[in-house]
């Protein structure tokens, strides 16, 4: 069936440090791929999407490549700021019209 | 701000008890998706309303229910109340044809 796989967190950085946080997705077919962000007492807030193999999607300076080869969409920032402290979430839409597919979500924690 | 409106924000209640969950897709969004979190199952796509008629289930109990209004708003009623049914209720809608799901807030309901 198709399914996400998130990084388990927390993921605790320094301020300025370089994120990465790991997606893979199980899918049959062309999935279309999102990055959800939750702000603490927040709802979900879509970061970015990428509908097609090899796009690459980016929001407020994150960005997630969409790579068939590899079924992954890995979310990175180069610089990250207490700001960006959540919860993200992966996840997949196998066609418009159908039910998000969400990762476990992974708590990022950012200190000055 | 998504567009998205839920309604109430906080809920408490006790065992056996039913609830109402209320919530008003963004203008021109025919879509309307209920989802549950929860510390234990993550996000779970609950059920989906087109135009007022069912479209899709989920992992949704038999307890709960669910339906869409004419004017589009989607209430989700929750019966004979658990204590493991206390989680963040989300409220989700997209355009017809697109992927993109956007979120409320949520409605946060502790069972006790």
């Amino acid at each position: 069936g198709n399914s996400v796989t998130q990084m388990e967190g927390p993921v605790t950085l320094s301020e300025e440090a370089f994120l990465t946080i790991n997606c893979t997705y199980t899918a049959t077919g062309y999935p279309s791929l999102f990055w959800y962000v939750q702000y603490p007492g927040e709802g979900l807030q879509l970061l970015l999407k990428a509908t097609k193999a090899d796009d690459k999607g980016s929001n407020k300076g994150f960005e997630a490549t969409y790579r068939k080869e590899t079924t992954s969409f890995h979310l990175e920032k180069g610089s990250v700021q207490v700001s960006d402290s959540a919860v993200y979430f992966c996840a997949l839409s196998r066609q418009a019209g159908t039910a998000l597919i969400f990762g476990k979500g992974t708590t990022l924690s950012v200190s000055s | 701000d998504s567009g998205v409106t839920q309604t109430p924000k906080h809920l408490i209640t006790a065992t056996g008890q039913r609830v109402t969950l209320r919530c008003s897709p963004r203008s021109g969004d025919l879509s309307v998706y209920w989802y549950q979190q929860s510390l234990d199952q993550g996000l779970q796509f609950l059920i989906q309303y087109y135009n007022g008629e069912e479209r899709a289930k989920g992992n949704i109990l038999e307890r709960f229910s669910a339906q869409q209004f004419p004017d589009l708003h989607s209430e989700l009623n929750l019966s004979s109340l658990e204590l493991g049914d206390s989680a963040l209720y989300f409220c989700a809608s997209s355009l017809r044809g697109q992927e993109t799901q956007y979120f409320g807030p949520g409605t946060r309901l502790l069972v006790l």
